[in-house]
């Protein structure tokens, strides 16, 4: 089984500063790792992704997360947000080992961004 | 069409209703999920289905949730006897393979449910 715990329900930030939002996992198997991000009344979309190689993943809009396997967890993080990057961000897990299975995802609470003027 | 469509958008049940919630995946993709959000809560896996196949359907909160795709492509959820426990938005997700391989999820915009 795994779990997933987004730490801060919310973060508030000023326009074009930097942001970090904070992502652990307990997994008892290898895990790939995602980033998701839902706007008002829209279905999630991929921000990035973990699978293997390097630990430093680049994704939409500006956004990378750094996946640390020691201490468990897939910070997201930006160096200078945007009024349009607020929004709802969720920390999900998939198990590597499904052979079957499909991506099934494991989400965490999320987080909410607000980035103010 | 281009993405995940779910239909309807926004569902209002009275309590005791039965509801059937739809959704055309990406034409082509093979994995089909059914998640559940409650308010304030991330998404829960609540079944998969390979094709027409239902590989998984641990995370069904109760034998009153039912979930078909009898042709391998549009999907339904049924929650027969509604209760108010089951108000949440409802997301179904497709992906082009089968496996846990390097694949993308596509999440539709999910149809709100409240049961009054």
């Amino acid at each position: 089984a795994q779990s997933v715990t987004q730490l801060d329900s919310q973060v508030p930030v000023f326009e074009e500063a930097p942001v970090e939002l904070r992502c652990n996992y307990s997994s008892s198997v290898s895990v790939y790792l995602f980033w998701y991000v839902q706007y008002p009344n829209q279905g999630l979309q991929l921000l990035l992704k973990y699978l293997s190689g390097s630990t430093l993943v680049k994704g939409i809009n500006g956004f990378e997360a750094e996946f640390n396997k020691s201490q468990t967890s897939f910070h997201l993080r930006k160096p200078s947000v945007h009024i349009s990057d607020t929004a709802e961000y969720f920390c999900a897990v998939s198990d590597r080992g499904l052979t079957g299975g499909g991506n099934k995802l494991t989400f965490g609470t999320g987080t909410q961004l607000k980035v103010e003027l | 069409g281009a993405g995940v469509s779910q239909s309807p958008r926004y569902k209002v049940a009275k309590r005791g209703q039965d509801v059937a919630l739809r959704c055309d995946p990406i034409s082509g993709h093979v994995s089909l999920f059914w998640y559940q959000q409650a308010l304030g809560q991330g998404p829960e896996f609540l079944t998969y289905f390979q094709n027409e196949a239902q590989l998984d359907k641990s995370g069904l909160p109760s034998d009153r949730f039912f979930a078909e795709r009898p042709e391998g492509s549009v999907s339904t959820l049924k929650i027969q006897r509604t209760q108010q426990e089951d108000s949440a938005v409802y997301l179904c997700a497709s992906s082009p393979a089968g496996r846990n391989l390097n694949t993308e999820a596509f999440f539709g915009q999910g149809t709100r449910l409240t049961v009054v």
